[in-house]
């Protein structure tokens, strides 16, 4: 298993500001998950973070928008750029120990709130 | 691509019954599927996973079954509680796209006391 520190778990941002969620695994792990899910929706793949080179973004979601960094194997960032209402979500990162194919665990998520 | 849909939307059922929640995918080729547990505003909780080679799991009051063959999944919870009111949601590890998960839109519970 593994345990997911999420910080901060909600904030309230000015439009065209930028916040920096942290994650933070109680083990190493090859790859981080970077999700997004939207006010009623499900959960949607922002990117795949591995350790040592870049992100790889899933359609819709580009670097400069949400640029992500992995610094070592228990420790990652996302960062949401130049905000607007439109990006009002809750983002949750996300582990697979092990080769990435086995359970998933999330951290508890960061409420964000665009004004 | 594969897509993962949860029926009902929403369910509100009495302290005390029996219930079932569907999750149904497109694609049968999956590595795994997993159920997900989510409070209002909060992060996923992991109930219980299902490979692929399996047909059920059980955890507690739970059992997910898995037929791969007809993309179905259910969760089976007995004796709900009040504090089983969550979002119940599905997600499937398609082996067809490496090891990208994809997520029904989840069933809102509601056990009434």
């Amino acid at each position: 298993s593994a345990v997911i520190s999420q910080k901060p778990s909600r904030d309230i941002c000015q439009r065209g500001t930028s916040l920096t969620i942290q994650c933070q695994v109680d083990s190493q792990v090859t790859m981080m998950f970077w999700y997004r899910q939207q006010p009623g929706q499900s959960l949607t793949l922002i990117a795949t973070a591995n350790q040592g080179s870049e992100a790889t973004y899933e359609s819709g979601f580009v670097i400069d928008k949400f640029p992500i960094s992995r610094p070592n194997l228990t420790f990652s960032t996302l960062t949401v750029s130049n905000m607007s209402p439109e990006d009002s979500s809750i983002y949750l990162c996300s582990v697979s120990p092990g080769q990435g194919y086995g359970e998933a665990f999330f951290g508890q998520g960061t409420r964000l709130t665009v004004v | 691509k594969q897509e993962v849909t949860q029926i009902p939307a929403a369910l509100s059922v009495p302290e005390g019954e029996n219930l079932v929640l569907n999750c149904s995918f497109t694609d049968s080729a999956i590595y795994n599927l997993q159920w997900f547990r989510q409070d209002p505003g909060k992060g996923l909780t992991s109930l219980l996973l299902i490979q692929s080679s399996q047909r059920e799991q059980t955890s507690g009051r739970l059992n997910a079954s898995l037929d791969k063959s007809s993309g179905r999944s259910t969760l089976y919870i007995a004796a709900s509680q009040p504090g089983d009111s969550a979002t119940y949601l599905c997600a499937v590890r398609s082996s067809n796209t490496g090891n990208q998960f994809y997520f029904g839109t989840g069933t809102s519970l509601t056990v009434i006391p």
